[in-house]
């Protein structure tokens, strides 16, 4: 089955600064790669997603890219606010979703 | 719309009793999932559905959890007995089949004592 790396666990920045995920994924034959947002006692909302078919994916200050050949997709958010603060969650899928373990990314004021 | 719906919302229990989570998708949406949250876990798929149809339940942890979907707007999650160790969020999740998005609902949280 799929497996997913996620890294960093945890990611602490400056409001302003960017902020970058990265995950693996182990197999090639996935084929859609969503990214969740998860904020404390809440659901995980996608923010994000790409298709193995396209290289990168902007939505305002948020991007995704995606290396088919290394197996491996990152999110890149830009001017990071206090309302980014939040768990992120990678994922890829052959024919189910598999989650990374999650990003607990904080942003400082 | 309403969007997916799960309850309750919270759960405590004692050991060794039986725990019914319910569900039920957006409307029109053919495939269900349900999903177990800890710390230690992460998020993993447990079962999903397409069409009231279990298709993968390789990821239910034992024979105490069960799942149905007797029709297209309910799904349930049986545990029984309970033990401590599955203490954790389940949430559910649905998704049209022609699109890639799955919308989740706002979890339970079970907690056995």
């Amino acid at each position: 089955g799929e497996n997913v790396e996620q890294h960093p666990s945890t990611l602490s920045v400056q409001e302003g600064d960017s902020a970058v995920i990265k995950c693996t994924y182990s197999d090639s034959a996935s084929n859609y790669f969503p990214w969740y947002k998860q904020e404390l006692g809440k659901r995980p909302q996608l923010i994000i997603d790409i298709r193995s078919n396209v290289g990168e994916k902007k939505d305002q200050r948020i991007a995704v890219t995606l290396n088919k050949t290394a197996k491996h997709f990152s999110l890149h958010i830009t001017e990071t606010q206090p309302e980014d603060s939040a768990v992120y969650f990678c994922a890829a899928r052959d024919y189910k979703l598999s989650f990374g373990a999650g990003t607990t990314v904080t942003v400082r004021a | 719309d309403a969007g997916v719906i799960q309850s309750p919302r919270h759960e405590v229990t004692e050991m060794g009793q039986e725990v019914t989570l319910r569900c039920k998708p957006i409307s029109g949406h053919d495939y269900l999932f349900w999903y177990r949250q800890t710390m230690m876990r992460g998020l993993e798929l447990l079962i999903y559905f397409n069409n009231n149809v279990p298709i993968d339940d390789s990821g239910m942890p034992e024979d105490r959890f069960s799942a149905k979907m007797p029709n297209a707007s309910f799904s349930t999650l049986k545990i029984q007995p309970s033990e401590p160790r599955d203490s954790a969020v389940y949430f559910c999740a649905s998704k049209a089949g022609a699109t890639d998005t799955q919308y989740f609902g706002p979890g339970t949280r079970l907690t056995v004592l």
